[in-house]
């Protein structure tokens, strides 16, 4: 089975410049995450799409954040204009469920953004 | 949402030691996740818990569940090399889509 597959793994980048991350989650899996993880800290949510839908976006900063699941299967992540805080991981999850039943989240192997 | 603290942030083991993270929150949980994430890698799922005073055991660690739900802890015996990462709760956030909020995380460094 073909895991969650994320692209670019690496991307740096100038302050006030834009930059994309990409993820294809596993089949079928309906629910989709991108958390920001930085470094020596745990994962943050940004964003939680639950097929095309977005189901939570409270902690995605809105300004210059932005994301969508069009079609309900691979999803982008957009910030612009980056900022220095932005270097972190991001790690795109999904899982099979969602609801009060979330089980276990599979993670890609994340995008490692530097903000120079 | 729900946070959790995790505690120790880090620790240092010998090989051969046993190690015990815990997993504290203020509001009665519903379920807890484990993941295991290794130095420069991605977070690895290891065990949900749901049951109060559920025990559940994989090998060298054992997941324990806390009979009010509110507290988890993770403790491997004999701790290996292999062993090595930092290993994270997480618990789903009740007031928005039950996405799982993570803790900050045991960092363990084990040393032959």
């Amino acid at each position: 089975e073909a895991g969650v597959a994320q692209s670019p793994r690496y991307k740096i980048i100038e302050k006030r410049q834009s930059v994309a991350f990409w993820c294809n989650p596993i089949s079928g899996h309906a629910t989709l995450y991108w958390y920001q993880q930085i470094l020596g800290q745990g994962p943050k949510l940004l964003i939680q799409f639950q097929n095309n839908g977005v189901v939570d976006d409270s902690q995605l900063p809105k300004d210059r954040f932005s994301a969508e699941r069009l079609k309900g299967v691979d999803s982008t992540l957009k910030i612009q204009p980056a900022k220095l805080e932005d270097s972190a991981v991001y790690l795109c999850a999904s899982s099979l469920d969602s609801g009060s039943n979330t089980g276990e989240l599979f993670f890609g192997e994340g995008s490692r953004l530097t903000v120079l | 949402g729900q946070q959790v603290m995790q505690i120790p942030q880090y620790q240092h083991v010998q090989e051969g030691e046993d190690f015990t993270t815990y997993c504290n929150s203020s509001t009665t949980l519903s379920n807890i996740q484990w993941y295991k994430q290794r130095p420069g890698g991605h977070p690895v799922f290891l065990i949900q818990l749901v049951k109060s005073g559920e025990v559940k055991k994989q090998k060298r660690l054992t997941f324990q569940f806390g009979e009010a739900k509110k507290n988890s802890s993770l403790h491997i015996t004999a701790t290996q090399t292999t062993d090595v990462g930092t290993y994270f709760c997480a618990v789903p956030n009740s007031n928005s889509g039950y996405a799982l909020n993570f803790g900050k995380g045991t960092s363990l460094l084990v040393t032959p």
